[in-house]
């Protein structure tokens, strides 16, 4: 039981290079979610999806791009990467349905380092 | 804007204290809180989540508290493990699918 896979797990890229990270998950998930962890800044959404074919805008979403072209899969892309988005970015999903049943929990991929020389 | 803190920012504690995480929120109208283990250089690990309409849950040893009307929430450690050291985040959702994460309390158990 895989649950949240991201890759890469690491890359390093040159100012204006372009990228894309991938995240997998495996438990039929509704919601996907990408987040970037920087020092004393905690985790910051920066684009989320609620279904397949669907993407929307989170707190910091400038510079990136996303698709969710199949329900298991949501792309983070970066067209013009600049030294402001180095970063670890995680993805989460979580499926809806009742507290009981144990939905909203966000299940956390291991994470992507991500360098902008 | 909708804000989540988070005290201390740091604590050590010797093995086998119990131990309370302080976590704070500016909009009371939540809908969920969830509160997160994060071990150096992984990802996060779901802990709890208390519903709106909970004022708490227990895990194990641990237990975690809401109080609605003052924006807090707590997290109990009972009996403190060296194997419970790591960052602890709680996360606040307003419309049942975004969180908005605090900074983080990094838990040092010493032996």
């Amino acid at each position: 039981n895989a649950g949240v896979t991201q890759t890469p797990k690491f890359r390093v890229l040159k100012t204006g290079q372009s990228m894309t990270l991938l995240c997998a998950q495996d438990m039929n998930h509704e919601y996907m979610y990408w987040y970037r962890q920087d020092p004393g800044m905690g985790l910051r959404l920066i684009h989320y999806s609620v279904g397949e074919g669907t993407t929307a805008k989170g707190e910091v979403p400038d510079g990136y791009n996303v698709s969710r072209l199949k329900k298991q899969n949501f792309l983070l892309g970066l067209e013009s990467a600049a030294p402001s988005q180095t970063s670890v970015y995680f993805c989460a999903s979580s499926r809806i349905g009742t507290a009981s049943s144990g939905a909203n929990v966000l299940t956390f991929g291991a994470g992507s380092r991500l360098t902008v020389l | 804007k909708q804000e989540v803190t988070q005290i201390p920012a740091a604590l050590s504690v010797p093995e086998g204290e119990n131990l309370v995480l302080n976590c704070s929120f500016t909009d009371s109208a939540i809908y969920n809180l969830q509160w997160f283990r994060q071990d150096p250089g992984k990802g996060l690990t779901s802990l709890l989540l208390i519903q709106s309409s909970q004022r708490e849950q227990t895990s194990g040893r641990l237990n975690a508290s809401l109080d609605k009307s003052s924006g807090r929430s707590t997290l109990y450690i009972a009996a403190s493990q060296p194997g419970d050291s790591a960052t602890y985040l709680c996360a606040v959702s307003y419309y049942g699918q975004n969180f908005v994460f605090g900074p983080g309390t990094r838990l040092s158990v010493l032996p």
